[in-house]
């Protein structure tokens, strides 16, 4: 079934470092894939997406980027800060479905 | 602008007391609704996704049910409550087209004791 593989689980950075979370899927008809930033005790937010037909976002300090033949995608924040910490998602919906399948979430530490 | 509101933020139940959590959405028409439960350190599972009014798809057998009796209200209900039902609810929306982005709720935490 469909299934995403979101490593790692948890990931500690000093500020200013940057910070790459990994996610792999496997349908390989997902075609839309977006980043989401959870706070603590609040709903999900979406912070950067990507369609198949790119191979590269980038929006200020976040980027992600998708290799479609390997089923990865990643995200990546540059010069972090500590507003920065959260627990963040990768989802990917498999074309012509309305079903996003999240990965396990990153529980990301900015250390000032 | 579009809303959701979910409610309600907390909730403590007994084991085997009736669960209903209300979800509903504002400033958009036919949106599409979700269901997820995400258990303490761990991901986002769908439990239920509907299309459209009385529409209902289930992605995991479980002890919950869920209905969606207007456009923009979707709810989640079970009969008995489970310990294992003990989770963070999260209702969201999209809109009709498939690969845009999902609003989430604030969520419900669910204790079942």
């Amino acid at each position: 079934g469909e299934n995403v593989e979101q490593h790692p689980s948890t990931l500690s950075v000093q500020e200013g470092d940057s910070a790459v979370i990994k996610c792999t899927y496997s349908d390989s008809a997902s075609n839309y894939f977006p980043w989401y930033k959870q706070e603590l005790g609040k709903g999900p937010q979406l912070i950067i997406d990507i369609r198949s037909n790119v191979g590269e976002k980038k929006d200020q300090r976040i980027a992600v980027t998708l290799n479609k033949t390997a089923k990865h995608f990643s995200l990546h924040i540059t010069e972090t800060q500590p507003e920065d910490s959260a627990v963040y998602f990768c989802a990917a919906s498999p074309s012509g479905t309305y079903k996003y399948i999240f990965g396990t979430g990153t529980r990301l530490k900015v250390l000032a | 602008s579009q809303t959701i509101h979910q409610w309600p933020a907390t909730l403590v139940q007994p084991v085997g007391s009736p669960l209903s959590l209300e979800c509903t959405v504002e400033g958009t028409s036919n949106p599409n609704l979700y269901w997820y439960r995400q258990a303490a350190g761990r991901g986002l599972q769908l439990l239920f996704y509907s299309v459209g009014i009385g529409q209902i798809s289930s992605e995991v057998p479980q002890n919950l049910s869920a209905s969606r009796p207007q456009d923009r209200q979707f709810i989640l209900s079970s009969k008995k409550l489970l310990l294992s039902d003990s989770g963070f609810y999260l209702c969201a929306w999209t809109g009709t087209a498939s690969g845009t982005e999902a609003f989430f709720g604030q969520g419900t935490r669910l204790t079942v004791v």
